[in-house]
């Protein structure tokens, strides 16, 4: 049973330039979470997606958007990336409806230069 | 809002002994939802133990145990007997509790434990 994956491993961008990260869920999972863990702090929650909707969303700009495909894997879009952004970005799935069990993927650790 | 608190940065202890982490939350809501996720360096969040609001019933786990205390905020863990392996970073989290099941997560800073062989 493959768990939450998430590609690439790791990521270099230019400032300014754009980025997608995907993740795909656990097994029988249909809903993904995205969060964003800077080095030395605790993750922050990005947004969550449920029927290839957004459903929740943390206090990120716009810049931030996502898109869930019908096979409930997800993609996390960044555009105009900030040094700011760099971080290790995680996701997380998750089955409706089930007693807050969400299983977090590797990471992608994304730098801006 | 919510809040979680984890004031001790870093631990260092030898192998062998016990070690408690501390954590202090914050909410609004009656019922809420409390985790322990463990961070080994490899970056993955390893889910430990998750608590609802309305069960303060300690628990153990083998070397694990769990502290629950409405009173005072707190939902602090203990490693005893601690080995090597336990060396990582811990988080603990709140979630408030909704019709969906799977509500976001409000993290703590993190607690970086280092256990000396």
């Amino acid at each position: 049973d493959a768990g939450v994956t998430q590609s690439p491993t790791h990521l270099i961008k230019t400032r300014g330039q754009q980025v997608t990260l995907r993740c795909s869920p656990k097994s029988g999972h249909d809903t993904v979470s995205w969060y964003q863990q800077a080095l030395g702090q605790g993750p922050q929650f990005i947004f969550q997606y449920y029927e290839e909707e957004e459903r929740q969303r943390g206090n990120f700009p716009d810049r931030f958007s996502g898109h869930q495909f019908p096979n409930y894997s997800s993609e996390l879009n960044v555009n105009a990336l900030l040094l700011g952004d760099s971080a290790l970005y995680l996701c997380a799935s998750s089955l409706e409806g089930a007693a807050y069990e969400q299983y977090f993927g590797p990471g992608t650790r994304l730098t801006v230069t | 809002a919510q809040k979680v608190t984890q004031a001790q940065t870093e631990i260092s202890v030898v192998e062998k002994e016990d070690v408690t982490l501390d954590c202090v939350y914050e909410t609004r809501d009656t019922t809420y939802y409390l985790f322990w996720y463990k961070q080994p360096p490899s970056g993955e969040l390893v889910f430990l133990i998750r608590r609802n609001s309305f069960d303060e019933q300690n628990e153990i786990s083998g070397r694990y145990s769990w502290n629950f205390q409405k009173s005072t905020s707190s939902f602090n863990f203990t490693i005893t007997a601690s080995q090597v392996v336990d060396s990582a970073v811990y988080f603990c989290a709140l979630s408030e509790a909704s019709n969906f099941g799977n509500e976001k997560l409000t993290f703590g800073t993190g607690t970086r434990l280092t256990i000396i062989p």
